[in-house]
């Protein structure tokens, strides 16, 4: 069974538009953190949150907002799209304030804005 | 600031051959190292992990890596490779001055590796 689920798979958004991508863990992780992976780019990290507090915020555009509605979700919501947001992005969860802690990936959210 | 090098975009290897990854990091506080892979169309699974005591540390899948404070390398080897190692091998930094609380992980490049028969 999988144990970080991320939904949808595959994403197609017009321009000025909003999504929700969502993620789930059933890994008993009381943190969480979301990656964005763009063409011919590193992994970028955007946001950690750690018992449904925000720890760390790298995001430069307020577009993006992440939402914990529950201990084991979070949630990025982006407003505005541009073709620029095309990417995948990964969510993943640890085990929270250690920083040598194996955070666990999950599948991705393959986001293309036309 | 922290940042992971990997010199090589793409590694082509015979299966049956050695196999090296170079990573170089830089980090101002106590560096915690991890090697992840990405298979196709997959999410990303942890190969092994560093963050203190023997410098050469044993993975998954007969992977390891030798970590070098002197040289500030944590370079991937395996012996024998097989063709479903092919993947995307990702160098990874934690820690530094974050003092544990982000939980910020950097990523290098990657390297993509073809295993050729």
């Amino acid at each position: 069974d999988p144990k970080i689920i991320q939904k949808p798979k595959y994403l197609v958004a017009v321009t000025g538009s909003e999504k929700i991508l969502i993620c789930e863990q059933y890994l008993g992780h009381n943190a969480m953190y979301w990656y964005r992976q763009s063409a011919k780019k590193p992994l970028e990290f955007m946001f950690s949150y750690s018992y449904q507090k925000l720890m760390d915020n790298q995001t430069a555009s307020s577009r993006f907002q992440p939402q914990s509605s529950k201990k084991n979700h979070l949630d990025l919501q982006i407003t505005a799209l541009k073709p620029d947001d095309s990417a995948t992005y990964f969510c993943a969860s640890s085990q929270p304030g250690l920083d040598y802690a194996e955070q666990f990936f999950g599948p991705g959210t393959r986001l293309t804005v036309l | 600031a922290q940042s992971v090098t990997q010199p090589d975009a793409r590694v082509t290897v015979s299966e049956g051959a050695s196999l090296q990854l170079r990573c170089k990091y830089s980090s101002s506080g106590t560096p915690y190292l991890f090697w992840y892979v990405q298979y196709p169309r997959q999410g990303l699974q942890l190969l092994l992990k560093y963050y203190s005591g023997d410098p050469v540390v044993q993975g998954v899948n007969g992977f390891e890596a030798e970590f070098s404070k002197s040289n500030s390398s944590f370079h991937l080897r395996k012996a024998s490779v097989h063709w479903s190692d092919s993947a995307v091998y990702f160098c990874v930094l934690s820690g530094g001055n974050t003092g544990g609380l982000s939980g910020k992980l950097t990523f290098g490049e990657g390297t993509q590796v073809t295993v050729i028969s």
